[in-house]
């Protein structure tokens, strides 16, 4: 069946522009992640959504990021005024669930690489 | 802080030898997970092992879990080409839904 997809796959934009970046889930997963990679670096947590809601907003970096996710799927993150250091790898993950005391996998999207010149 | 760190940052071996990478963490957690990224781009999940479990298999993977020493290792045996990416581990605590990851591993098997 299909992956979580992601669009664009890459974007590069001025200083200053907004930025809308894309995540399609697996259908029938009720969980979606967003974390960001800067080169050469490890994962880091931007928010999640159980469903609609996004009941943890504590990893996103400021009050330019912003995520909203609609019919429980499709979910986009914005950027507003982008600057340089948002340049990174945006990557999007889905799984069946909450991982509770559990523990689901989470599939991963192939990423999109965001430049801000 | 980093939750997870992995050990060693780079890793270079021979084909057919075996390559073990190493993760400590600092708090209390309830799974670890292992994941393989290759190019920079997605992850693929290889394995999760709970708190209460001490080792796990899957094909040529062998993951342990120290939770008194807060640390697990990877081990992937008959290494190939194709095991060439980075390695991370991810931790998640308690109730939270966050997914720690680790800066990773970058292993290189040589043909």
């Amino acid at each position: 069946g299909a992956g979580v997809s992601q669009s664009p796959s890459n974007k590069v934009t001025e200083k200053g522009k907004d930025v809308e970046l894309r995540c399609d889930p697996i259908s029938g997963h009720t969980a979606l992640y967003w974390y960001r990679q800067s080169l050469g670096q490890g994962l880091e947590f931007l928010i999640y959504f159980q469903g609609n809601s996004a009941p943890d907003k504590s990893g996103l970096p400021s009050d330019r990021f912003s995520a909203e996710r609609t019919g429980g799927s499709v979910s986009t993150l914005t950027i507003q005024r982008t600057q340089q250091e948002d340049s990174a790898v945006y990557l999007c993950a889905s799984s069946l669930g909450l991982a509770g005391a559990g523990g689901y996998e989470q599939y991963f999207g192939p990423g999109t690489r965001l430049t801000v010149t | 802080s980093q939750q997870g760190e992995e050990d060693p940052q780079a890793l270079s071996i021979q084909e057919g030898e075996n390559a073990t990478m190493n993760c400590s963490y600092k708090t209390s957690i309830n799974n670890l997970q292992w994941y393989r990224q290759n190019s920079g781009r997605g992850l693929v999940h290889l394995i999760l092992i709970r708190s209460n479990e001490r080792e796990k298999h899957s094909g040529r993977l062998r993951v342990t879990l120290d939770t008194s020493k807060k640390s697990s290792s990877l081990l992937i045996t008959a290494s190939r080409a194709a095991d060439t990416a980075s390695y991370f581990c991810a931790t998640r605590q308690g109730g939270s839904e966050k997914l720690v990851f680790g800066k990773g591993t970058k292993l290189t098997v040589n043909p």
